[in-house]
């Protein structure tokens, strides 16, 4: 079945970039996304990105799709406290259903000042 | 415009007790969901409903019941609450198809069974 796998902590200075990775196994997943979850909120939409991409930009936001290797990732650049928070990668299968979206389980981002 | 609305936004029960959380959506989606978020384990989709008068499972759906009598509300009812409830509930809501488009989640709803 369907997984999305991520590492549960990343912590970094301020000011630097941060790159929280994701992998994916469903290679027909159509959309891959990044929300973001801020302390007793919701999660929000941060970015996707559409499988026949290998690069995004969103102003300080960079997303890579590597397809070969099912990998994912978000780079923050010039991370500020603001950017701590829980980043959640999900992807929708093809196949996927009605919700179709399957979450990874989180990795938090702690900024050090 | 208040997006997804949920309530309560924390409860206890004791073992054994019911009750029924409100999500309320004033965006016309269609699609709505109910996610549990445990430690260590994401979210998990509970239930969900592609338009009023529909539900379905998700992927944790045993000990919850769910109803979508009309559009813009989704409740989410525990009959006999169990400590494994525990949890941070979110509920979401899309507009539909195409499959970019974002979910918006409300604000959560932390219940503890003692």
């Amino acid at each position: 079945g369907e997984d999305v796998e991520q590492s549960l902590f990343l912590s970094v200075r301020e000011g630097d970039s941060s790159v929280i990775n994701c992998t994916y196994t469903d290679s027909s997943s159509t959309y891959l996304y990044w929300y973001k979850q801020e302390p007793g909120a919701g999660l929000q939409l941060l970015t996707y990105i559409f499988s026949n991409m290998d690069m995004k930009q969103d102003q300080r936001l960079t997303v890579l799709l590597n397809k070969k290797d099912k990998h994912l990732s978000l780079r923050i650049a010039d991370t500020q406290t603001g950017d701590s928070a829980i980043y959640f990668c999900a992807e929708h299968p093809r196949g996927g259903g009605a919700d179709g979206l399957t979450f990874g389980k989180g990795t938090h981002l702690i900024i050090q000042p | 415009n208040a997006g997804v609305t949920q309530t309560p936004k924390f409860r206890v029960l004791k073992t054994g007790q019911s009750m029924t959380l409100l999500c309320a959506q004033d965006m016309n989606h269609e699609y709505m969901y109910w996610y549990r978020q445990d430690p260590g384990m994401g979210l998990r989709l509970i239930h969900y409903s592609v338009g009023e008068g529909t539900t379905a499972k998700g992927e944790v759906p045993d000990g919850y019941n769910v109803s979508r009598l009309k559009k813009q509300n989704f409740l989410l009812g525990l009959e006999s609450a169990a400590p494994s409830q525990t949890s941070v509930y979110f509920c979401a809501s899309r507009r539909g198809q195409p499959t970019n488009e974002k979910l918006f989640f409300g604000s959560g709803t932390q219940l503890s069974v003692l």
